[in-house]
């Protein structure tokens, strides 16, 4: 089981926005304002898509975005494309133990 | 570019122990922390150990504390991953990647990913 609770799959439509939950706890997500997110095509190498909460790194869509509020993360995808179909990652520093915890993942499908 | 090559895995017996590196180019690789990230079946990701810039520090995942051993080479832009004891719960895909701070404290989050090498423990 996974430190970070993510859905494990959600779906919307063309166009459409959704949104993934990364729900932590007072030791990670609700400490530190190092979260980020990564987008994973199977066999391929993840990609960074947020960081600190709700930075984009150079080179990604505005159409990703993040937020935070107590323990809890999120993803928002607005205007959804096929190309976003793939599984996204929460992750977040928890201290100078644990180091870093992950979501279990959650996979989007683009109807 | 930048570019990140795992390699080294296989299948292996349980108690055995393997060898994983990452070959880096595209980038200086002596400013940045490294980091091990592993993908175990039915699984999402699990952080395993990181490397500080200067390879004074190293710190490990509960899980593999006492078993594994990360390293680098910076005259040859490489970082390895020394597994001992292996058991079948370390089955999966190996990840190295980059940190995102360069000099400073790490970030603890990963700006460039390598595509991972497969470790099959198994008897």
């Amino acid at each position: 089981q996974s430190a970070l609770t993510q859905p494990a799959s959600v779906s919307g439509s063309p166009g459409q926005s959704i949104t993934i939950s990364c729900i932590g706890t007072s030791s990670d997500i609700g400490s530190y304002n190092l979260v980020s997110w990564y987008q994973h095509y199977p066999g391929k190498a993840p990609k960074l898509i947020i960081y600190e909460g709700n930075k984009r790194p150079s080179g990604v869509s505005h159409r990703f975005s993040g937020s935070k509020s107590g323990n809890t993360a999120s993803l928002i995808i607005s205007g959804l494309q096929a190309e976003d179909e793939a599984d996204y990652y929460c992750c977040s520093y928890a201290g100078s133990t644990t180091f870093v915890v992950f979501g279990g993942g959650t996979k989007l499908t683009v109807l | 570019q930048v570019q990140l090559v795992e390699s080294g895995g296989g299948v292996v017996q349980p108690g055995r122990s393997l060898r994983l590196s990452c070959v880096t180019s595209g980038f200086k690789f002596t400013p940045y922390a490294m980091h091990w990230v592993r993908q175990t079946p039915g699984k999402g990701l699990e952080w395993v150990a990181i490397i500080s810039y200067d390879g004074s520090s190293q710190f490990y995942a509960a899980s593999v504390k006492g078993r594994f051993i990360i390293s680098r080479d910076d005259s040859k832009n490489t970082l390895y991953l020394q597994m001992n004891s292996l058991t079948t719960d370390d089955t999966g895909v190996y990840y190295c990647a980059r940190d995102f701070e360069d000099y400073g404290p790490p970030r603890y989050y990963f700006d460039y990913w390598g595509q991972g090498t497969l470790v099959t423990v198994s008897s």
